[in-house]
């Protein structure tokens, strides 16, 4: 079956270390997004990338990197200088600009 | 800026008590509003895309409908399984590459 597949679904780190978040799909999607959930808020967007080797910055970007060296992979790191790192994070990709984003299952990093 | 407001925040029916959730947006060119249910812990899952006013989709006990300025999702008859935090995104024209979502409104069907 084609998907998202984020990993791990549980994160638990230290503040002060970057942590690298994994996000792999099988859609054949050329473009690949990153959203953050917190409580009470919608999806914020960090990064997005519509090729393989470019990304732009989304809303959110500050403290976050990404790469897109393969088209099936867009991992998420996110370092020691994103303030409020606790959250849920979510992947997505879509065929087209105007079609719907497909998502992963999420991935809760708790930064202590 | 293109801005989507949810309503209610947080909507409690009894099971079979029909409903809607509201979703109102502006955008600079609409070219798509999407449903999405998510439950806890999980990624939003996909319901429905509505290209154009006048539009509307169903799937089982759901009705997704769109106006120039909002858009409803209409729950008919909804079972406790229905419960979950439905989710409203638009995609804007001119070049823009992001869905903008709202907050969401958070569904609990009583049995």
């Amino acid at each position: 079956d084609g998907g998202i597949t984020q990993s791990p679904k549980y994160l638990f780190r230290k503040e002060g270390q970057n942590v690298t978040l994994s996000c792999e799909q099988n859609l054949n999607h050329d473009a690949m997004y990153w959203y953050r959930q917190d409580p009470g808020q919608g999806l914020r967007l960090i990064y997005y990338s519509q090729i393989v080797n470019d990304f732009q910055k989304g809303d959110i970007a500050e403290g976050y990197s990404v790469s897109r060296e393969k088209k099936e992979s867009f991992p998420l790191t996110v370092t020691s200088a994103q303030k409020n790192p606790t959250a849920f994070y979510l992947c997505a990709s879509r065929h087209r600009t105007d079609s719907p984003l497909h998502f992963g299952n999420g991935t809760r990093l708790t930064v202590t | 800026e293109d801005q989507v407001t949810q309503s209610p925040e947080a909507l409690r029916l009894q099971e079979g008590e029909s409903s809607s959730l509201n979703c109102s947006y502006t955008v600079s060119g609409l070219r798509g509003l999407f449903w999405y249910r998510q439950d806890p812990g999980k990624g939003p899952e996909f319901l429905f895309t509505l290209y154009s006013a006048g539009e509307e989709k169903e799937k089982e006990r759901l009705k997704a409908t769109l106006t120039k300025k909002e858009s409803f999702l209409h729950i008919t008859a909804p079972k406790p399984e229905d419960s979950a935090t439905y989710l409203c995104a638009v995609q804007a024209g001119g070049g823009a590459q992001k869905l903008v979502f709202g907050q969401g409104t958070r569904l609990t069907i009583n049995p």
